[in-house]
């Protein structure tokens, strides 16, 4: 049963270009959230996807977008490319079900903006 | 602002001791809490929960106490194995988003 996986798993991009993330989640899982973490914080949360509608947004700017496709995997597009969007995204999956819920986390995509 | 705050950036236990990680949260709104491991190059690795409605939850070696009236919640690892050196995230959750902190390092001693 393969868990969340992410692609590509390191980028390197120049300021002002656009990048595309890929995730695939866990099988069975519906739901898809997206988080940012630099180095030495914590994730932070970027958006949410379920039903291919984005249900929750984070504190992030209309550079960063997404896409939820009919199987479940997920896009992230980031616009504009600004030296401190360097960092680690994470892609996790869940399976809603109205309640809590634990969400499992791929590897990771490293964007390196120069 | 930081909702969740893990105030100690690193631990150092010794192999088979208790490692006692802890987590302050400022939302009196979260109702769902959450550990994570990560190890350096993967994602972090969901280890147990608790919600708001309990104040314990045991997973094997891992249990989770939480004290709503503090804002504070405590991962216990007994016995702590080397294998259990790696940063530890606590998260907290008032609907879809987690809130992560700023993690713990955990280093286990033979």
């Amino acid at each position: 049963d393969a868990g969340v996986t992410q692609s590509p798993t390191h980028l390197i991009k120049t300021r002002g270009q656009q990048v595309t993330l890929r995730c695939s989640p866990k099988s069975g899982h519906d739901t898809v959230s997206w988080y940012q973490q630099a180095l030495g914080q914590g994730p932070q949360f970027i958006f949410q996807y379920y039903e291919e509608e984005e249900r929750q947004r984070g504190n992030f700017p209309d550079r960063f977008s997404g896409h939820q496709f009919p199987n479940y995997s997920s896009e992230l597009n980031v616009n504009a490319l600004l030296l401190g969007d360097s960092a680690l995204y994470l892609c996790a999956s869940s399976l809603w079900r109205g309640e809590y819920n634990e969400q499992f986390f791929g590897p990771g995509t490293r964007l390196t903006v120069l | 602002d930081q909702q969740v705050k893990q105030n100690s950036p690193s631990l150092s236990v010794q192999e088979g001791r208790i490692s006692i990680l802890n987590c302050d949260y400022t939302n009196s709104m979260f109702d769902y809490f959450l550990w994570y491991k990560k190890y350096p190059a993967e994602g972090p690795t969901f280890l147990i929960s608790i919600s708001s409605i309990k104040d314990k939850n045991e997973d094997g070696r891992f249990t989770v106490f939480l004290n709503k009236s503090a804002k504070h919640l405590s991962l216990h690892i007994v016995p702590s194995q080397p294998g259990d050196s790696a940063v530890y995230f606590c998260a907290a959750s008032a609907g879809y988003a987690l809130n992560f902190g700023k993690g713990t390092s955990l280093l286990v001693t033979p």
